[in-house]
C-alpha cells in the first residue's frame, strides 16, 4: 500500500515549450502533496506544498508563474514547467502525505527526469 | 533555517561489515528525524524515524537514535548485505501537523561488495 506514481518518468522537450508532470497517490487520498527538485549528486530541495482545493505554497526563490501546481483531487497533483529552458533540466520528485491517526508519513514517487534542449 | 548535514559518500563496504552514516542537524524547536533510502530506479522509501529526543528508530536491521545533545541521528547497521546498496538520505521535518515539510541532507551513496 501507499504507492505514489509519477508520469512521465522522463521527458525531453525543446526550449520554450511547457511540460506537465503528474503525481498520483494510487491507493490512498492525500490532502497534501509536495514537489521537490533534485540536481545530480545533490539533495532534494522542496519547491512547493500542494494542498487539494487551494493554491500551492511556494518556497522562497521558486517562481510560481514558472512552476504551476494544480491539486485538483485528493489523488492527483500536477506540476507544469512553463516556457522551459535548459536550466530547468532536473529530476522532479513528488510526495504524498498519508495521515494515519495523528501520524503523517510522506510517500515518494519515483521521480521524473526533465531534459530541456 | 533548518539544515541537515550527512557524511559525504560514496561509501563502499564489504558484505557483513559494520555501517555508520553520520547525520547532524540544525533546527529550531524539536523536529522529527528520518532516514529515507532510495534503491536504484525507485522512489524514496521511509527507512526509520524518531520523533523525540532519545527515541530509537529501527527497521530492517538499521538503527538510529535521536541525540538532542549532539544534534545527531547517525544510521547504523551491524552487518550489511549487498541488497543494502542504495542512496541514504537523512531528513528532518518542521511545520505543523499535516504540513510536514522535509529538509534533506545531501544523500550518501552506499555500495556493498560481496
Amino acid at each position: 500500500g501507499a504507492v505514489v506514481s509519477q508520469h512521465p518518468s522522463w521527458v525531453i522537450c525543446k526550449s520554450g515549450t511547457s511540460v506537465k508532470i503528474e503525481c498520483r497517490s494510487l491507493d490512498f487520498q492525500a490532502t497534501t502533496m509536495f514537489w521537490y527538485r533534485q540536481f545530480p549528486k545533490q539533495s532534494l530541495m522542496l519547491m512547493a506544498t500542494s494542498n487539494e482545493g487551494s493554491k500551492a505554497t511556494y518556497e522562497q526563490g521558486v517562481e510560481k508563474d514558472k512552476f504551476l501546481i494544480n491539486h485538483a483531487s485528493l489523488t492527483l497533483s500536477t506540476l507544469t514547467v512553463t516556457s522551459a529552458h535548459p536550466e530547468d533540466s532536473s529530476f522532479y520528485i513528488c510526495s504524498a502525505t498519508l495521515t494515519s491517526g495523528n501520524t503523517d508519513t510522506q510517500y515518494f514517487g519515483p521521480g521524473t527526469r526533465l531534459t530541456v534542449l | 533555517g533548518d539544515s541537515v548535514t550527512q557524511m559525504e559518500g560514496p561509501v563502499t563496504l564489504s558484505e557483513e561489515a559494520f555501517l555508520t552514516i553520520n547525520c547532524t542537524y540544525t533546527a529550531t524547536g524539536y523536529p522529527s528525524l528520518f532516514w529515507y533510502v532510495q534503491y536504484p530506479g525507485e522512489g524514496l522509501q521511509l527507512l526509520l524515524k524518531a520523533t523525540k529526543a532519545d527515541d530509537k528508530g529501527s527497521n530492517k536491521g538499521f538503527e538510529a537514535t535521536y541525540r538532542k545533545e549532539t544534534t545527531s541521528f547517525h544510521l547504523e547497521k551491524g552487518s550489511v548485505q549487498v541488497s543494502d546498496s542504495a542512496v541514504y538520505f537523512c531528513a528532518l521535518s518542521s511545520g505543523i501537523q499535516g504540513a510536514q515539510k522535509l529538509v534533506f541532507g545531501q544523500g550518501t551513496r552506499l555500495t556493498i561488495n560481496p
